[in-house]
């Protein structure tokens, strides 16, 4: 299985202002996704993350609050823009096994938006 | 569209309980089933998996059958552990997207 690192772990942040969560996977994975995760819900896909193009956003979710970059096979990054507090959430990326058809998630982002 | 649903929680047991955790699902073609657990203050963590009809998947004593006839995938476990309070998500993949689909969680709490 892979190893998924985020970071940060966890922030505080002001209303108005943007956070960019970084996800590091330690081989290379064609699929990645972010998700969030309110408060005592279940995960909700944001969005595909993919290499050398642009994100694949669900319904609700759109490019200019929630931009993607994914620069190569390894990394990428989610930012929250313009935060509310009701982006207050666990933020996810998880990493397709292409071979064994499975999902592995990163630790989360524990974001409190004031 | 694939859906799962899950039984409502939460649920609470005493330790060396049976546990059984109800998950049906609807999905196009032919889903691959799963079960996540989240500990509290952790991310998400694979428990178990099935990939085709009859196929049991296991793990840590927890045990999930897939039942097409019936689009089930329940969780069980004979005995449980005060360890083993998390929340359960049911999971689907289906088709070549590789997106999950994730039932609402279920609450586990199992008291000494």
């Amino acid at each position: 299985s892979a190893v998924i690192s985020q970071k940060p772990s966890r922030d505080i942040c002001q209303r108005g202002t943007s956070l960019t969560i970084q996800c590091q996977v330690d081989s290379q994975v064609t699929m990645m996704f972010w998700y969030r995760q309110q408060p005592g819900q279940s995960l909700t896909l944001i969005a595909t993350a993919n290499q050398g193009s642009e994100a694949t956003y669900e319904s609700g979710f759109v490019i200019d609050k929630f931009p993607i970059s994914r620069p190569n096979l390894t990394f990428s990054t989610l930012t929250v823009s313009n935060m509310s507090p009701e982006d207050s959430s666990i933020y996810l990326c998880s990493v397709a096994s292409e071979s064994r058809n499975e999902q592995f998630f990163g630790p989360g982002t524990r974001l409190t938006v004031l | 569209g694939n859906s799962v649903t899950q039984m409502e929680g939460p649920v609470t047991l005493s330790e060396e309980a049976f546990l059984t955790i109800n998950c049906t699902y609807t999905a196009t073609g032919y889903p691959s089933l799963f079960w996540y657990v989240q500990y509290p203050g952790e991310g998400l963590q694979l428990l178990l998996k099935a990939t085709k009809a009859d196929d049991k998947g296991s793990n840590k004593g927890f045990e999930a059958t897939y039942r097409k006839e019936t689009t089930s995938f329940h969780l069980e476990k004979g005995s449980v552990q005060v360890s083993d309070s998390a929340v359960y998500f049911c999971a689907l993949i289906s088709g070549s997207a590789r997106q999950l689909t994730f039932g609402s969680g279920t609450q586990l709490t199992v008291l000494p």
